[in-house]
């Protein structure tokens, strides 16, 4: 089955920098990659996506890049802020065949200010 | 309401009991899936129902473990006998329908078992 393994686990930025995580897939089937933000005590937030057909999508500060070829993608985070301190997931899922998202182990962003 | 929407938010019982968590999901949305998620952990997939069948239940861990969606809407995740490992937040989550669409997540009920 699909695993997806992310890094770093824990990453701390000056406010105003950028923050990059990364993520790498074994099921080279999957062709959905979303990312989640999850605040303290709240359910993962979805807040960008990738589809295969394309390398790369970005939405103001968030962006996001895929390389099928290697399996891996990332997050890029730019200008960061504080209220971006969150823990951040990445996922994957087939679009065929099995429906559920096999998420990373999730990534501890700290904006410091 | 606007959102997946999940009950209790909390949960507390006591080690054999047995427990229902419930999710109601977006209106409309026709597929709706459970996670669990361990401390520090992201989440793991339990079940994804499309409409009032369970699609794919390959994530639940052992037969104490059942859910079911009636009516194609509200799901309950029912846990019997539950054992302290079961303690976790339980995670809901809804899309239109099950491929090539979003899933929205619900708040969570966080189970505890003591």
């Amino acid at each position: 089955g699909e695993n997806v393994e992310q890094h770093p686990s824990t990453l701390s930025v000056q406010e105003g920098d950028s923050a990059v995580i990364k993520c790498t897939y074994s099921d080279s089937a999957s062709n959905y990659f979303p990312w989640y933000k999850q605040e303290l005590g709240k359910g993962p937030q979805l807040i960008i996506d990738i589809r295969s057909n394309v390398g790369e999508k970005k939405d103001q500060r968030i962006a996001v890049t895929l390389n099928k070829t290697a399996k891996h993608f990332s997050l890029h985070i730019t200008e960061t802020q504080p209220e971006d301190s969150a823990v951040y997931f990445c996922a994957a899922r087939r679009n065929q065949g099995a429906q559920k998202l096999v998420f990373g182990q999730g990534t501890r962003l700290t904006i410091n200010p | 309401g606007a959102g997946v929407s999940q009950t209790p938010s909390n949960k507390v019982t006591e080690k054999g009991k047995y427990v229902e968590l419930r999710c109601d999901p977006i209106s409309g949305h026709t597929a709706l899936y459970w996670y669990r998620q361990s401390l520090g952990q992201g989440p793991e997939f339990l079940i994804y129902f499309q409409g009032t069948g369970a699609a794919d239940d390959s994530g639940l861990p052992n037969d104490r473990f059942f859910a079911v969606r009636p009516e194609g809407s509200v799901s309950t995740l029912k846990i019997q006998r539950t054992e302290r490992g079961d303690s976790a937040v339980y995670l809901c989550a809804s899309s239109p329908t099950g491929a090539r669409t979003e899933a929205f997540f619900g708040q969570g009920t966080r189970l505890t078992v003591v």
